[in-house]
């Protein structure tokens, strides 16, 4: 098992530019997260899913869209870069019934906004 | 908002030594659960203590839980330099869970 793979590791954007982060999972987890992670903080919730076709808000989802077409895969995206979301981005995802259990991270993207 | 408040921010210790950590939270929790990270990593999960538990145990790691006191903390016990991470809290409730800022560790040796 790969587990949680992210897509790219580390990129580079121009100040309104789009561009679509990938996490894939292969422990078919109904739960799925999007964090980003900036200096000194710990992690945010963008957004969440709860299973195929289903996405919620979290707690800093303003400029960002994320899409479940797929179980195991949980796309974010970014339609307008802004210098502010430079940061490092971790999907995770989750089993069981609740969201309540431990939650398995990929390895983070690495966003930079010029 | 963080719900989960990690103490101290930093702690440097030698080999050997025992390290703890703590956690504070302000609503009523599911569960609450400790993770690492190692720098430029994701985080791992270390371990996972329910409301209805008081103490939990994994190797090296010792966790407890003060729900009245909406406190958790975490001991490392004999640490090695391979113990030299960020350690989060993370308090479960509704479909997410909630970290802290973390504690840096770092093991010298």
């Amino acid at each position: 098992n790969a587990g949680v793979t992210q897509t790219p590791k580390f990129r580079v954007l121009k100040t309104g530019q789009s561009m679509t982060l990938l996490c894939a999972q292969d422990m078919n987890h109904e739960y799925m997260y999007w964090y980003r992670q900036d200096p000194g903080m710990g992690l945010r919730l963008i957004h969440y899913s709860v299973g195929e076709g289903t996405t919620a808000k979290g707690e800093v989802p303003d400029g960002y869209n994320v899409s479940r077409l797929k179980k195991q895969n949980f796309l974010l995206g970014l339609e307008s870069a802004a210098p502010s979301q430079t940061s490092v981005y971790f999907c995770a995802s989750t089993t069981g019934t609740s969201g309540f259990e431990t939650q398995y991270f990929g390895p983070g993207t690495r966003l930079l906004v010029l | 908002s963080q719900q989960g408040e990690e103490d101290p921010q930093a702690l440097s210790i030698q080999e050997g030594e025992n390290a703890t950590m703590n956690c504070s939270y302000k609503t009523s929790i599911n569960n609450l659960q400790w993770y690492r990270q190692n720098s430029g990593r994701g985080l791992v999960h270390l371990i996972l203590i329910r409301s209805n538990e008081r103490e939990k145990h994994s190797g090296r790691l010792r966790v407890t839980l003060d729900t009245s006191k909406k406190s958790s903390s975490l001991l490392i016990t004999a640490s090695r330099a391979a113990d030299t991470a960020s350690y989060f809290c993370a308090t479960a409730y509704g479909n997410k869970l909630v970290f802290g800022a973390g504690t840096i560790l770092r093991v010298k040796s």
